[in-house]
């Protein structure tokens, strides 16, 4: 089946320790992205790549690093500078052309205390 | 920069009622998109709206697009139970990344 999975679906954390959550996509899509939503709102862009081993910030980057060594690949740090990590993640995929809409992967829910 | 704002932000309406989710945006955009989410779930994706005056429907759902008055309606006929969640416009501007701008969602709650 193609698709997007992220894992691990529920993420626990003490606060000031670095956490990676995965994403991975088989659609052979070019452009990913990196989602954070918080409770009651919608989804704020914090990064995305459109091409391996290329990426661009978002509107909410700080505190977050990516990387896009491999195609299928976009995971997303959390690091302990981000101030309030606890929210809902969410990884797109996209086909090139702005004709091709995102695909959303089921989300991790970081908990961070 | 790109902004996008949802009304009402919070919908409870009785069963077999009918009622708009309005979506407004700032600048000009490609397209808009309408989104599902049902609690703790991922985005599932309604219509994709591409030009102006455009409608599409599925079920009890429709959705216009206004261009020249950047608004967006989604509207419900005759609602059921099963059509409880929260509702998400999004439209991409004229950017390279084809990034999405999403409005805060309109949580639906509908009654028996």
């Amino acid at each position: 089946d193609g698709g997007i999975t992220q894992s691990p679906k529920y993420l626990f954390r003490k606060e000031g320790q670095n956490v990676t959550l995965s994403c991975e996509q088989n659609l052979n899509h070019d452009a990913m992205y990196w989602y954070r939503q918080d409770p009651g709102q919608g989804l704020r862009l914090i990064y995305y790549s459109q091409i391996v081993n290329d990426f661009q910030k978002g509107d909410i980057a700080e505190g977050y690093s990516v990387s896009r060594e491999k195609k299928e690949s976009f995971p997303l740090t959390v690091t302990s500078a981000q101030k309030n990590p606890t929210a809902f993640y969410l990884c797109a995929s996209k086909a090139s052309g702005s004709s091709y809409e995102q695909y959303f992967g089921p989300g991790t829910r970081l908990t961070v205390t | 920069e790109l902004k996008v704002e949802q009304n009402p932000l919070f919908l409870s309406m009785q069963e077999g009622k009918n009622y708009t989710i309005y979506c407004n945006y700032s600048t000009t955009s490609d397209r808009l998109y309408w989104y599902r989410q049902d609690p703790g779930k991922s985005l599932e994706s309604l219509f994709v709206l591409l030009s102006n005056g455009a409608v599409k429907q599925e079920g009890r759902l429709m959705a216009s697009l206004d261009t020249k008055a950047r608004l967006s309606t989604l509207h419900i006929t005759a609602a059921v139970h099963d059509l409880s969640a929260t509702y998400f416009c999004a439209v991409t501007g004229q950017n390279a990344g084809n990034m999405l701008t999403f409005g805060g969602g309109t949580r639906l709650m509908v009654k028996p």
